[in-house]
């Protein structure tokens, strides 16, 4: 079983929808959450930090469940602009240094 | 700033040959890895450095060797190249190894290909 989980897709949305997709991870040593974007043939990109309260930037909302091991992400009224993969990310602590565990991503296509 | 800067964008070796990835970073961030991103298998950490004259494994180090002698500076070597080495792999970079929300800056990438 793989410490970070995500369905692969693709979510097929069109523009304006509203679309989640949900992470869970194994490790409940696990300290910090991210979602990252990454777009074709390119390198990921930070989208968003998740905290325990949940948060909030323009269109897209983080939500973390520390009891469930879950993490999401909501994003509203869905642009073209939004198609790429979306990757799940945990920082955990084996020896005192943080390391980043990646998900394999869950890949978004917007539609006009 | 430039960022994280990746050389070469693309490499086709023979299996058996080395070569050597380059990394920078101009940021000044203490914190460097290294990652290969295959399909299915998400990002894997090969190796990192928390600074200058620090370096250890990450999941998948074997067939990797890397130095850091500079802040700026963290190249992977692979010693003898494998098919199984092909792959994407990615530098990144954040400002330190302490702080548990640091954002990771990643290079552009290199791709691999061993034949």
């Amino acid at each position: 079983r793989k410490e970070v989980e995500q369905d692969p897709g693709p979510f097929n949305v069109p523009e304006g929808a509203t679309v989640a997709f949900n992470c869970t991870y194994s490790n409940s040593a696990s300290q910090s959450f991210f979602w990252y974007r990454q777009d074709c043939r390119k390198e990921p990109k930070l989208l968003m930090s998740v905290y325990s309260s949940g948060n909030e930037d323009g269109r897209f909302t983080a939500q973390l469940n520390r009891a469930s091991q879950y993490i999401s992400l909501l994003i509203r009224d869905s642009k073209l602009s939004d198609s790429a993969t979306y990757l799940c990310v945990v920082n955990r602590r084996d020896t005192g240094f943080q390391k980043l565990v990646f998900g394999t991503g869950t890949r978004l296509l917007v539609s006009p | 700033n430039a960022g994280v800067t990746q050389t070469p964008k693309f490499q086709v070796l023979k299996t058996g040959q080395s070569m050597t990835l380059q990394c920078a970073q101009d940021m000044n961030h203490e914190y460097m890895s290294w990652y290969r991103q295959d399909p299915g298998m998400g990002l894997r950490l090969i190796h990192y450095s928390v600074g200058a004259g620090i370096t250890d494994q990450g999941e998948v180090p074997n067939g990797y060797n890397v130095s850091r002698s500079t802040t700026e500076d963290f190249p992977l070597r692979l010693l003898s190249a494998a098919p199984s080495q092909t792959s994407v792999y990615f530098c990144a970079s954040s400002y330190d190894w302490d702080s548990n929300y640091n954002e990771q800056f990643f290079g552009p990438g290199t791709r691999l290909t061993v034949l």
